[in-house]
């Protein structure tokens, strides 16, 4: 079975600054996808950014960007310009390519604090 | 545009009452699925749902049961309901297809306590 494990349970940043948060996986499968969500205080999950693992080029949206390393299984998230905004729990996401009706696996979550 | 709405939003059991949190999602959507988020953890996926009339377990379906009876529509219920089924329930819809990057639309959540 796939896990997503992320080892930051807690995070925080200097407005304007850059933070990074970590994700590793584990699979067997060469082909899927990677997410990332946020779930801000109004509990609503919302999707930041996607990497399909046959892709070498990393995502990008906007101030937000990831550092996919297939090889050693890490998928980690880069907020430029950090904003109050941004402040959320932040999880990471697994999904099979193939089968398996698109079910996400998730990490535990990073809880991101933004420091005016 | 509505997306996926759950209610109801907050919701006390007492030990052992029955209740069904109610899903529907306006974008036509095949899969469904219910996850529920214990305090501080990740989703867990309880079941889904490929399409009107086939649902499926996920990691944690005990004391659930779930029913697909239209595109629209996909409640859960909740049986004899204990204390360690206290958590917020997520319902999410997706488009299917296997090389779809298939983004998961979240309803709101619905936070419900037994006690």
């Amino acid at each position: 079975a796939q896990t997503v494990t992320q080892s930051q349970p807690e995070m925080s940043v200097q407005e304007a600054e850059t933070v990074t948060l970590s994700c590793t996986y584990d699979t067997s499968e060469s082909d899927y996808y990677l997410f990332w969500y946020k779930q801000p205080p109004s509990r609503q999950m919302i999707l930041v950014i996607r990497q399909e693992a046959y892709k070498q080029q990393n995502a990008t949206e906007n101030r937000f960007s990831v550092n996919f390393q297939k090889a050693a299984k890490s998928f980690s998230l880069k907020i430029s310009d950090s904003q109050l905004g941004d402040a959320a729990m932040y999880f990471c996401a697994y999904r099979r390519a193939r089968g398996g009706a698109q079910k996400l696996v998730f990490g535990q979550g990073t809880r991101l604090t933004i420091n005016p | 545009n509505a997306g996926v709405t759950q209610t109801p939003k907050f919701r006390i059991l007492k030990i052992g009452q029955s209740m069904t949190l109610q899903c529907t999602q306006d974008m036509n959507h095949n899969y469904m699925y219910w996850y529920r988020q214990d305090p501080g953890m990740g989703l867990k996926l309880i079941y889904y749902s490929v399409g009107a009339g086939i649902t499926d377990k996920g990691e944690v379906p005990n004391g659930y049961n779930v029913s697909r009876s239209t595109t629209e529509d996909f409640p859960l219920r909740l049986e004899l309901a204990a204390p360690s089924q206290t958590s917020v329930y997520f319902c999410a819809s997706s488009y299917p297809g296997d090389r779809v990057v298939g983004e998961l639309f979240f309803g709101e959540g619905s936070r419900l306590t037994v006690l």
